[in-house]
């Protein structure tokens, strides 16, 4: 089954704690991107990858960080969490970029909550 | 200034009322691309339509239709007939073209803030 899958799906931590949210998709698509997802804010993009080393940052890459060494694989990392990274996060992906007009795929979102 | 304006933050309706989602673009590109996105209440994101910026035919899928239109920079999405299954938060999008980097074209997507639609029975 075609599918995008993040890890963990809930997850609370405190601040300060380095955390790995991962993301994979089975799809072999070439670009990936993270978003957050906040009350009255809608989804912004923290960092989005074109393809494997290829990455850029999106609206609020501030205390993340990516990386993309496998085509497959794209994890958002929070390298000392804060309470303002608590949000609902999303990892997508799709064939081609969106300006070429293909579809984002999403994974099931993972919701962070930092205390 | 945001790219993507969705000024409806919610809109409440009846079963069988028609309704429709404004969207407000703004672009330098001539080249992009539109696009609507469903969140249902269980949360995960469904993609529904994209549209070109060359092409402004409006398009109808079932219920749904769009009407994209470029002297007012506006995609928007209505619906004919709602159910109470079209409660969801609508999101519109916008995709451009960003600076050729080691050989590749960048792109992002910026989304509006969405607008939850409710349908009641």
């Amino acid at each position: 089954e075609a599918q995008v899958t993040q890890n963990p799906r809930y997850l609370i931590t405190v601040t300060g704690k380095k955390l790995t949210v991962t993301c994979s998709q089975n799809m072999n698509h070439e670009y990936m991107s993270w978003y957050r997802q906040d009350p009255g804010l809608g989804l912004r993009q923290i960092y989005y990858s074109m393809n494997v080393e290829v990455t850029d940052k999106g609206d609020v890459p501030e205390g993340y960080k990516v990386s993309r060494k496998e085509k497959r694989n794209f994890p958002l990392i929070l390298e000392s969490p804060s309470p303002n990274q608590t949000s609902l996060y999303f990892c997508a992906s799709s064939l081609m970029p969106p300006f070429e007009g293909t579809e984002a795929f999403f994974g099931q979102g993972t919701r962070l909550t930092v205390v | 200034a945001q790219k993507v304006t969705q000024a409806q933050t919610e809109i409440s309706v009846v079963e069988k009322e028609d309704v429709t989602l404004d969207c407000v673009y703004e672009t330098r590109d001539t080249t992009y691309y539109l696009f609507w996105y469903k969140q249902p209440p269980s949360g995960e994101l469904v993609f529904l339509i994209r549209r070109n910026s060359f092409d402004e035919q409006n398009e109808i899928s079932g219920r749904y239709s769009w009407n994209f239109q470029k002297s007012t920079s506006s995609f928007n999405f209505t619906i004919t007939a709602s159910q109470v299954v079209d409660s969801a938060v609508y999101f519109c999008a916008l995709s451009e073209a960003l600076v050729k980097k080691r050989g590749s074209t960048l792109g992002r997507l910026y989304f509006g803030r969405g607008t939850q639609l409710t349908v009641w029975p």
